[in-house]
């Protein structure tokens, strides 16, 4: 499975879209992106995940780009409650590696 | 319909004790994971199950063994206890289709002293 690079940490007004950098410069073509987050001290959460097409569902937007090297997920109107860890990670076989991820914070 | 459970929440250990958790999942899932994430860091598979009575190695599985005997149940024992291993344990599961999501557990707490 290809590694991913976040940043270690990002802040956001709450109310403001929360844009989460991933990259992934040596996914190769059968591998998917995924997101998780893990609130406090919880179990990871699944979020979204994407081939090469941008995906939306009920909690966010992927954007992947078209080389496929990076991808972004898009918090359109974060709040207190979205403050998590999240983990971005590229999969190809049943086994997810997580990374550090990226701390957002979500501040009123 | 529970998701899925860990058991214990919380444990303290002694170096050298023994002790095996339990993940009960009622999915009717295929796949099952454990991970431990220590302070500061992702999580890092331990060993994972492709199906009832099999088993596989993960990233760190030095230290642990694993059994699934039943395919709702993933145990995960420790046979001699090392501070080492004091860590927080999620584990997981996941249905047998490409590239499900996986559902995490509410994770068991060690401390190893």
């Amino acid at each position: 499975d290809a590694k991913t690079t976040q940043p270690p940490s990002m802040d956001c007004a709450e109310g403001r879209a929360a844009n989460l950098p991933c990259n992934h410069s040596t996914i190769s073509g059968n591998e998917y992106v995924y997101w998780y987050r893990q609130i406090h001290s919880q179990g990871p959460q699944y979020i979204i995940h994407g081939l090469k097409n941008n995906e939306t569902n009920e909690m966010a937007s992927l954007i992947i780009t078209e080389d496929r090297k990076s991808s972004t997920l898009i918090l359109p109107h974060a709040t207190l409650r979205d403050t998590a860890v999240y983990y971005c990670i590229v999969r190809y076989t049943d086994k997810l590696i997580f990374g550090t991820g990226t701390r957002l914070q979500v501040f009123p | 319909n529970a998701g899925v459970t860990q058991t214990p929440k919380f444990r303290v250990l002694k170096t050298g004790q023994s002790m095996t958790l339990l993940c009960a999942q009622d999915m009717n899932h295929e796949y099952m994971y454990w991970y431990r994430q220590d302070p500061g860091m992702g999580l890092r598979l331990i060993h994972y199950s492709v199906g009832e009575g099999t088993t596989a190695k993960g990233e760190v599985p030095d230290g642990y063994n694993v059994s699934r005997l039943k395919k709702q149940n993933f145990l995960l024992g420790l046979e001699s206890a090392a501070p080492s291993q004091t860590s927080v344990y999620f584990c997981a599961s996941m249905p047998d289709r490409p590239l499900g999501e996986q559902y995490f557990g509410p994770g068991t707490r060690l401390t190893v002293t």
